[in-house]
């Protein structure tokens, strides 16, 4: 049974770097994309970015310029990092486990999710 | 960015119902097209993809429907458990977007 734990600092301050990480367990960690979807409290969900286990990765044009996204196999972890947070930036963060085939992209499995606020 | 507009925002209906909910896409996605059921505090749950296929597990009072830019997901008889938000999302163009969400409530 494949779970995802994320982890990360809930609490940050305006200009601040967003640190998320995702573990994966009981499942293989080859051959699927990992993505992070966010969703501010209250409202709809927002698809940030993923990155494939051999590395490549694709973001969303809206936050591209301030997102980094990295794997490390070794550990089975994938992690998101977003620079000069600002109070848009508060949401639930929830990592995925993504089958993707031509232009299917099934999100099966999913993290806990974490609440990141942003305040001054 | 394709936009995705779901209808109703909300429902309200009685366990037993037949509950019907749309999608319509800004451009044609062909048909990928996905539907998440979301519970509060809980991640989404993936119901259906490519419009109609049943992910694994879900019931088969779920369905789908839809091609092009106009799609739908079916409830057949409602059940209690089944009280939440539903997204779609459409996978065809990046970036990815999803509908703003349907919330079913109870009668």
């Amino acid at each position: 049974q494949v779970q995802l734990q994320q982890w990360g600092a809930g609490l940050l301050k305006p200009s601040e770097t967003l640190s998320l990480t995702c573990g994966v367990y009981g499942g293989s960690f080859s051959g699927y994309y990992w993505s992070w979807i966010r969703q501010p409290p209250g409202k709809g969900l927002e698809w940030i970015a993923e990155i494939h286990h051999s590395g490549n990765t694709y973001y969303n044009p809206s936050l591209k310029s301030r997102v980094t996204m990295s794997v490390d196999t070794s550990r089975n972890q994938f992690s998101l990092n977003l620079n000069s947070v600002t109070d848009a930036d508060t949401a639930v963060y929830y990592c995925a486990r993504v089958r993707r085939r031509a232009f299917d992209w099934l999100a099966d499995h999913w993290g806990q999710g974490i609440l990141v606020t942003v305040s001054s | 960015d394709m936009q995705m507009t779901q209808s109703p925002s909300s429902l309200s209906a009685s366990v037993g119902d037949r509950v019907t909910i749309s999608c319509r896409a800004s451009q044609t996605v062909s048909n990928y097209v996905n539907w998440y059921q979301q519970k509060p505090g809980k991640a989404p749950n993936l119901l259906i993809y490519t419009a109609s296929t049943l992910q694994s597990g879900v019931p088969s009072r779920f369905s789908g429907s839809g091609s092009g830019t106009d799609f739908t997901l079916t409830i057949s008889s409602l059940q209690p458990e089944d009280f939440a938000t539903y997204y779609c999302q459409q996978t065809y163009s990046s970036p990815l977007t999803f509908g703003g969400g349907t919330r079913v409530e109870i009668k």
